[in-house]
């Protein structure tokens, strides 16, 4: 069965930092792309990045280049979202999701709040 | 980008009608290489992460039942969901991942009448 688990959301200040991290289990985690899909409270889902599945190559959505970085560490099959510069319209739950050219697996999300 | 334009807004339905949900988007979808539609659409019930119902336009994904039929090419498509159930009540939203960034559509929420 196909797992996503992210942890590390919280409250944080604008202009400080937080990375995600999403666990996966039952597939082979180093064969699939991988993305990471936002959706702000009361609003629809967004895009933030995705990494292919060696990590050679990421692509971000304009909003966030440069100030976050997605990674991966195929050896541990997790995915990581660091987000610095953080501001509040970078308040969502944060979703980890597979790109088997669609995203068909996703996490339960992590909730980010930026907040003074 | 692709912008996509998904309406209604919100639908108001009873159990056993049908409804249907309608998504547009800024360019074409099809792919010329393999006459593919890169067009998705997705569920989500309130507290819930997305669940995917329906790729390349047409292709129902494993589980889903076959109430839920999607339809459409190039620009245009549709979700249509035939016996509405109340466990059907949800958001609804299309994804184009024909080319980055993938973007969705505004969603529709399906609510009981």
């Amino acid at each position: 069965e196909v797992q996503l688990v992210e942890s590390g959301g919280g409250l944080v200040q604008p202009g400080r930092s937080l990375k995600l991290s999403c666990a996966a289990s039952g597939f082979t985690f180093s064969n699939y792309y991988m993305a990471w899909v936002r959706q702000a409270p009361t609003k629809g889902l967004e895009w933030v990045a995705s990494i292919t599945n060696s990590g050679g190559s990421t692509y971000y959505r304009d909003s966030v280049k440069g100030r976050f970085t997605i990674s991966r560490d195929n050896a541990k099959s997790t995915l990581y979202l660091q987000m610095d510069s953080l501001r509040s319209e970078d308040t969502a739950t944060y979703y980890c999701t597979r790109d088997a050219t669609v995203f068909d697996y996703w996490g339960q999300g992590v909730m980010v709040t930026v907040s003074s | 980008d692709i912008v996509m334009t998904q309406s209604p807004f919100s639908l108001a339905v009873s159990e056993g009608e049908m409804v249907t949900i309608n998504c547009k988007s800024s360019q074409s979808l099809l792919s010329s290489g393999n006459q593919k539609n890169y067009l998705a659409w997705y569920q989500q019930k309130p507290g819930q992460s997305p669940k995917l119902l329906i790729y390349y336009a047409s292709t129902r994904q494993s589980g889903v039942p076959d109430r839920f039929i999607g339809s459409g090419s190039g620009t245009d498509f549709t979700l249509t969901i035939s016996d509405v159930q109340a466990e059907d009540l949800a958001d609804y939203y299309c994804l184009q991942h024909y080319s980055s960034p993938y973007t969705f559509g505004a969603g529709t929420k399906l609510e009981l009448k």
